[in-house]
């Protein structure tokens, strides 16, 4: 069936560092990808997304670019933010959405 | 644009006490979701509604689980009895009407259920 895998946290950063939060699916056709980001105490939101192969999704300095030869939609951003501190979710639809177990994130000043 | 509305935002109960919880989307869009998500987890689709129609209930527990979605407008999901593995945060989430399969998913803020 379809899956999403995505790097185990959490992840701990100091202000201004790369940050890399690798996602691996398995699915078949070929399905959106997402990543939605969840601040403390609120709903999953979306960060940002990707139809199709080769596409780049790109949203507040993140962006994800959709391999289909590798499976993966691995999300960066070049200088985070201790306002990124959050748990990340990758996830896919194909079509019912399934999504991976999430990377906490802390970006500390 | 007002959100995916949701209520209550905390609740705790006993074990084989009933609980409902209520969802209202976002103006217009005709499918709704119901998530569980498991502390450490990622969301696990329950069920989804397209209008007042099911869609996908596969995964929800139909022994203790319901929800319905009466006039295709907001939604409540119930648990009776409750069990101690029921805890989770509930997130409801909805989607535009015509982009069913890919559409990006807009939640609530969920609601938290501690059974004790």
């Amino acid at each position: 069936g379809n899956s999403v895998t995505q790097m185990e946290g959490p992840v701990t950063l100091s202000e201004e560092a790369f940050l890399t939060i690798n996602c691996t699916y398995t699915a078949t056709g070929y399905p959106s990808l997402f990543w939605y980001v969840q601040y403390p105490g609120e709903g999953l939101q979306l960060l940002l997304k990707a139809t199709k192969a080769d596409d780049k999704g790109s949203n507040k300095g993140f962006e994800a670019t959709y391999r289909k030869e590798t499976t993966s939609f691995h999300l960066e951003k070049g200088s985070v933010q201790v306002s990124d501190s959050a748990v990340y979710f990758c996830a896919l639809s194909s079509p019912d959405m399934r999504f991976g177990a999430g990377t906490r994130l802390t970006v500390k000043p | 644009e007002a959100g995916v509305a949701q209520s209550p935002r905390y609740k705790i109960i006993e074990k084989r006490q009933s609980v409902a919880f209520w969802c209202n989307p976002i103006s217009g869009h005709a499918t709704l979701y119901w998530y569980q998500q498991i502390l450490g987890q990622g969301p696990k689709l329950l069920i989804q509604f397209q209008n007042n129609g099911v869609v996908d209930d596969s995964q929800l527990p139909k022994d203790r689980f319901s929800a319905e979605r009466l006039k295709g407008v907001d939604s409540t999901l119930k648990i009776q009895p409750a069990k101690l593995e029921d805890s989770a945060v509930y997130l409801c989430a909805s989607s535009p009407p015509g982009t069913s399969g890919r559409a990006t998913q807009y939640f609530g803020p969920g609601t938290r259920l501690l059974v004790l």
